[in-house]
């Protein structure tokens, strides 16, 4: 098993449609875990930290189930600008160098058409 | 505050030549990274930082050598540059090591190796 692993896609919604990606990791001592967006030819931006609560940021939601060993990220009312790829992010949780390292998924691409 | 700061933004090398990346933060971060992001591989760890004075390598680190010349700077080497090192170099940078926080990118040097 990949040590984070998302669906590629691409995702292709129409705008003000609902959409969710998950992402599992295989490190059952990884601690942190995050959603970053990419754009196209840019470097990717920290879109939110995941808790295992689940936290919401105005349209997007962050899921993380330990259990399962997998993260989640909800996007409601898709606008034209959350077309980007989306990477999901875990932190090594065990000592040593490893708990240095962020672990970054190969993203999933979303295309919101109008 | 420019953030992370990364130079050149790109580069073209004869395979063989040699070249630094240099990267710059001003966030008074003490752990700072090198990527590399590669279509269908995603970003992969070079060489890291936990701490001025300290680096690691990375799950990618042969052909490359790296210096912490100070908290805010860290550059990445190329000795002798190879088609198989063209790619998007990311610079990154975060509080610390084990912080459950994640790291602020440079906009990245896209590096073309002939």
């Amino acid at each position: 098993r990949k040590e984070v692993e998302q669906d590629p896609g691409p995702f292709n919604v129409p705008e003000g449609a609902t959409v969710a990606f998950n992402c599992t990791y295989s490190n059952s001592a990884s601690q942190s875990f995050f959603w970053y967006r990419q754009d196209c030819r840019k470097e990717p931006k920290l879109l939110m930290s995941v808790y295992s609560s689940g936290n919401e940021d105005g349209r997007f939601t962050a899921q993380l189930n330990r259990a399962s060993q997998y993260i989640s990220l909800l996007i409601r009312d898709s606008k034209l600008s959350d077309s980007a790829t989306y990477l999901c992010v875990v932190n090594r949780g065990y000592s040593g160098a490893g708990s240095y390292q962020l672990t970054f998924g190969k993203g999933t691409k979303l295309s919101v058409i109008p | 505050n420019a953030g992370v700061t990364q130079t050149p933004k790109f580069q073209v090398l004869k395979t063989g030549q040699s070249m630094t990346l240099q990267c710059a933060q001003d966030m008074n971060h003490n752990s700072m990274y090198w990527y590399r992001q590669d279509p269908g591989m995603g970003l992969r760890l070079i060489y890291y930082s936990a701490s001025e004075g300290t680096t690691d390598k990375g799950e990618v680190p042969n052909g490359y050598n790296v210096s912490r010349l100070n908290k805010r700077e860290f550059s990445l080497r190329l000795e002798s540059a190879a088609p198989s090192q063209t790619s998007v170099y990311f610079c990154a940078s975060r509080p610390d090591s084990n912080a459950g926080t994640g790291v602020t990118f440079g906009s990245g040097t896209r590096l073309t190796v002939v």
